[in-house]
C-alpha cells in the first residue's frame, strides 16, 4: 500500500563534529549517484556527485563515498555547522532504453545540528 | 549564478479545477523535468521534457498531466482536472545535458480542497 508519511531517519551532531550519512541504493546499472540538500520549504540543491568509476570525491567540506560492492553511498560532512540542518538525499541516475537519463531519490536523511 | 525559477510559490484550487504551474530553467540548459514531493514523503520524478517532446514519464504522469514549453524561456505543468491527492510541492528542474546535474527550483506548493 502507500505510506501516509514516512518518518526520516535522524542524525542529531554537535556543531563542530562530522556527520557521515548513509545511502544504500538498489540498481546496479546506476552510474551516476547525486547528494542533494533540502532545506525545509526549498527544492533540492545539489552538493556533490559521483560517478561510478570513481569510490571517492572531495568538495568543500564534504566528501562523498561509493562502495559499489555493496552498493552503498555516504556522505561526509566536516565540521559540521548549523547551516547544515537540512534533510540530505541520495538520488541515483538511470538511463532509460531511450539513452535518457532519470534521477530517483532515496528516502532522505535529516540532519539536526546541535549548537 | 543562474537559476531554475517557479510560479506560483503557492497554489490553491479547488478540486476538478485545471492548474498551470510554471517553471522558467537555466537559460543554456536543453533538458527540464518535473518532479513533485508529497509532505513527508520524498522527491518522486514525473517527467522529463528535450527537444519539444517527453523522453521518459512515470506511472504517475497520467492523462491528467501534460508538460510544454510554449515559447523559448517557459516550462509549464498543467494539471486538468486536479484530485485531492494532488496536493504537493511541484519541483522543475533542468540540466544542460542529460548526464549532467539537475539543478532544481525553489517549487510550487500546490493545495486541493
Amino acid at each position: 500500500g502507500e505510506s501516509v508519511g514516512l518518518h526520516l531517519p535522524t542524525l542529531s551532531v554537535q556543531e563542530g563534529d562530522n556527520s557521515i550519512i548513509n545511502c544504500a541504493y538498489s540498481n546496479s546499472a546506476s552510474d551516476y549517484f547525486i547528494w542533494y540538500k533540502q532545506e525545509s520549504g526549498k527544492g533540492p540543491q545539489f552538493i556533490i556527485d559521483i560517478r561510478s568509476n570513481m569510490d571517492k570525491r572531495q568538495g568543500q567540506r564534504v566528501t562523498v563515498l561509493l562502495n559499489k560492492t555493496v552498493k552503498h553511498l555516504s556522505l561526509q560532512i566536516a565540521a559540521t555547522q548549523p547551516g547544515d540542518s537540512a534533510v540530505y538525499f541520495c538520488a541515483e541516475k538511470v538511463e532509460n532504453s531511450g539513452g535518457y537519463q532519470k534521477v530517483t531519490f532515496g528516502i532522505g536523511t535529516k540532519l539536526q545540528v546541535i549548537p | 549564478e543562474p537559476e531554475v525559477t517557479q510560479t506560483p510559490s503557492h497554489q490553491v484550487t479547488q478540486m476538478g479545477q485545471e492548474v498551470i504551474l510554471r517553471c522558467v530553467p537555466i537559460s543554456n540548459h536543453l533538458y527540464f523535468y518535473w518532479y513533485r514531493q508529497i509532505l513527508g514523503q520524498k522527491v518522486e520524478f514525473l517527467v522529463s521534457f528535450y527537444n519539444n517532446e517527453i523522453s521518459e514519464k512515470s506511472e504517475i504522469f497520467d492523462d491528467q498531466f501534460s508538460v510544454e514549453r510554449p515559447d523559448g524561456s517557459n516550462f509549464t505543468l498543467k494539471i486538468r482536472s486536479t484530485k485531492l491527492e494532488d496536493s504537493a510541492m511541484y519541483f522543475c528542474a533542468s540540466s544542460r545535458r542529460t548526464e549532467e546535474t539537475q539543478y532544481f527550483g525553489p517549487g510550487t506548493r500546490l493545495l486541493v480542497l
